[in-house]
């Protein structure tokens, strides 16, 4: 069951410069889309969300960007910082209330 | 900053075993879940919980597995008697509402023998 697909498995950016992640789903029923980012050994750590209302969210160095017509979201985060390097999961939601995760980007940002 | 918090961080078990794995939700939130993770694999959800019934659950989530509220603050998840494919690392997580964001504990890193 692929429902989320984060089709990169890791990504290396060099501080300072921009990180892209990216997501796709597949289940048109899904209308709230979540990014986590997860440290070894710790639960995933909410990051930002974003509704299906809108395309566009943004808090700070993170943005997501929702394309519906695509199923597709991306994650930037300028400027890429060190302690920025983890692993980011997608996530999405519809009428149900759990969460379906894809499997996670191993962002490392070099210094 | 209020957080999930998750006890044992690690329970090593042997099979046919039961164990349970406790959580405390955030105090004003009203659901829960578990959700588990293999290693190497994806996260996946087990189980939500709201008003004290399960609300949905998964395929995964069979008769093995139940969830309690038995007081205010906890949130339990119990495996009757476990099996070896039930290692895993277990979040428990908990939202102010309906989907609203929801927020992970640290996880319980279950090991079973």
């Amino acid at each position: 069951d692929q429902q989320v697909k984060q089709n990169s498995p890791s990504l290396s950016v060099q501080e300072g410069r921009i990180s892209i992640l990216n997501c796709d789903y597949t289940n048109s029923m899904f209308d709230y889309f979540l990014w986590y980012k997860k440290y070894p050994a710790e639960g995933p750590t909410f990051l930002i969300s974003i509704s299906s209302i809108k395309d566009k969210n943004e808090d700070g160095r993170f943005t997501v960007f929702l394309n519906k017509s695509a199923k597709h979201l991306s994650l930037h985060i300028v400027p890429s910082q060190p302690g920025d390097s983890a692993v980011y999961f997608c996530a999405a939601t519809g009428s149900a209330r759990q969460l379906t995760f894809g499997s996670g980007t191993q962002l490392t940002v070099l210094p | 900053e209020p957080e999930v918090t998750q006890t044992p961080s690690h329970q090593v078990t042997q099979m046919g075993q039961e164990v349970i794995l406790r959580c405390v939700p955030i105090s004003n939130h009203l659901y829960f879940y578990w959700y588990r993770q293999i290693l190497g694999q994806k996260v996946e959800f087990l189980v939500s919980f709201y008003n004290n019934e399960i609300s949905e659950k998964s395929e995964i989530f069979d008769d093995q597995f139940s969830v309690e509220r038995p007081d205010g603050s906890n949130f339990t998840l119990k495996i009757r008697s476990t099996k070896l494919e039930d290692s895993a690392m277990y979040f428990c997580a908990s939202s102010p509402g309906f989907q609203e964001t929801q927020y992970f504990g640290p996880g319980t890193r279950l090991l079973v023998l």
